[in-house]
């Protein structure tokens, strides 16, 4: 059973547009939540880490935000542009396996010129 | 130095073959971790290094078999591999196991590895 799911699997924008990324978990006992971007055939870049205590973080044209009630967390990009295509993965941590983090399926984002 | 490097960035190896990744962090970490990512897929993960003792074996095939040198240096030793390990082989450093979830990972770029 998937415990992070990111929907949707694939989005496909005109550039300038604002768009919402999508991460929801089912395990109550995720708390930490990293956002990372993967370009084709390379390595995981850190966008934005949102910790329990904290609801949301901001890092120039993004946000993230955190609700662990609802079990969601999601990612804004603002003024979309092409280069940020890119598959998009959100990972979580559960209290009691800190070395084991959890992560989405992803999202492929196109942003068309 | 905020970075983890992965070298090479990419191998071909055949099945008799015996090859090694290697992984490099200057950032005082104390955690690294190897993945494998096959394409369109998210991470799984391989092994987990706490303070250079493996503290985490996802049972991976013994073809594959990991050692940490020393707290800045993770290789990855690669044997008798079949074709369907080729993929791309990520590495990832956290401060340490605990604080990984407090401060994040970092990964490498990796290593994209073809088995023939």
């Amino acid at each position: 059973k998937q415990e992070v799911t990111q929907i949707p699997a694939a989005l496909s924008v005109p550039e300038g547009e604002n768009l919402v990324l999508n991460c929801s978990f089912t395990d109550s006992a995720i708390y930490n939540l990293q956002w990372f971007r993967q370009d084709p055939g390379k390595g995981l870049t850190s966008l934005l880490l949102i910790q329990s205590s904290q609801r949301e973080q901001t890092s120039g044209r993004l946000n993230a935000s955190l609700d662990k009630s609802s079990g969601r967390s999601t990612l804004y990009i603002a003024a979309s542009q092409p280069g940020d295509s890119a598959t998009y993965l959100c990972a979580g941590w559960r209290y009691s396996s800190a070395s084991k983090i959890i992560f989405g399926s992803g999202t492929r984002l196109s942003i068309r010129p | 130095d905020t970075e983890v490097t992965q070298t090479p960035k990419h191998l071909v190896m055949g099945m008799t073959n015996k090859k090694s990744l290697k992984c490099e962090q200057h950032m005082g970490h104390r955690a690294m971790y190897w993945y494998k990512q096959k394409a369109k897929k998210p991470p799984e993960l391989m092994f987990v290094y706490s303070y250079e003792k493996l503290s985490i074996n996802e049972s991976v095939p013994s073809r594959f078999s990991p050692e940490c040198p020393n707290s800045s240096l993770l290789n990855l030793h690669l044997h008798a591999l079949q074709p369907e390990d080729s993929a791309l082989y990520l590495c990832a450093s956290s401060q340490d196991g605990g604080a990984g979830r407090d401060y994040g990972y970092t990964f490498g770029s990796g290593t994209r590895l073809t088995v023939v």
